[in-house]
């Protein structure tokens, strides 16, 4: 069974500190996004990475991903109280070619940016 | 661009009751999927199509049933509503792993 642990599950950060999240899956898999989710809303694409060593960056945000040692990071940079959301990792167990399969889902870091 | 529509957004159910979600998606993509979302919980597959007319259970499939009515929709209905399916329910749909896949604006369901 498929495992996606993220760590922390709650995060509380000062505006301009860094900080990172972690996302740990249990099987090989070369496939993993970040989402992210506002109170009430839907989920929005935030990175998709595909393969070993992969590092995606967009504005404040960095995601990478290290297969062979099942684990995710996303970091923030010098946060902003805009970054104040919930991030889900998610993981997609097929692997190396095939059909687009389903998502298995961490439980989510809820992220709250202080002033 | 409308992307995944569901519908309704919001839906109260007496327990016994059934219903359907509906769920469309306008981006021409082959697979879809219906998650349900709780608290500390993040998000749990029920079912999933992969094309039209294959449908496959997920993480959470008891009590729920769907329907791959066209390449465009991906129905999912309660039979008889019970409590613990309280939840908010997303569906979501991709054509391939260079872009993951998009979500709906979610179904909040509340049985009781």
């Amino acid at each position: 069974e498929l495992k996606v642990e993220q760590n922390p599950l709650f995060l509380s950060m000062q505006e301009g500190k860094n900080y990172t999240i972690y996302c740990n899956y249990s099987t090989t898999s070369d496939r993993l996004y970040w989402y992210r989710q506002d109170p009430g809303k839907s989920l929005e694409s935030l990175f998709v990475l595909l393969s070993n060593g992969a590092v995606k960056q967009e504005g404040r945000l960095m995601a990478s991903l290290d297969t062979k040692a099942r684990l995710s990071t996303l970091h923030i940079t010098a946060a902003v109280h805009d970054l104040s959301a919930t991030y889900f990792c998610a993981v997609d167990p097929r692997n190396y070619g095939g059909s687009q399969g389903n998502l298995i889902f961490g439980k989510g870091t809820k992220l709250s940016v202080k002033p | 661009n409308a992307g995944v529509t569901q519908t309704p957004k919001f839906q109260v159910l007496k327990t016994g009751q059934s219903m359907t979600l509906q769920c469309a998606q306008d981006m021409n993509h082959n697979s879809m999927y219906w998650y349900r979302q709780d608290p500390g919980m993040g998000l749990r597959l029920i079912y999933y199509s992969a094309s039209e007319g294959t449908t496959d259970k997920g993480e959470v499939p008891n009590g729920y049933n769907v329907s791959r009515l066209n390449k465009r929709e991906f129905s999912l209905r309660l039979e008889s509503a019970a409590p613990s399916q309280t939840s908010v329910y997303f569906c979501a749909s991709s054509e391939d792993r260079w872009t993951g896949a998009f979500f709906g604006q979610g179904t909040r369901l509340t049985v009781v």
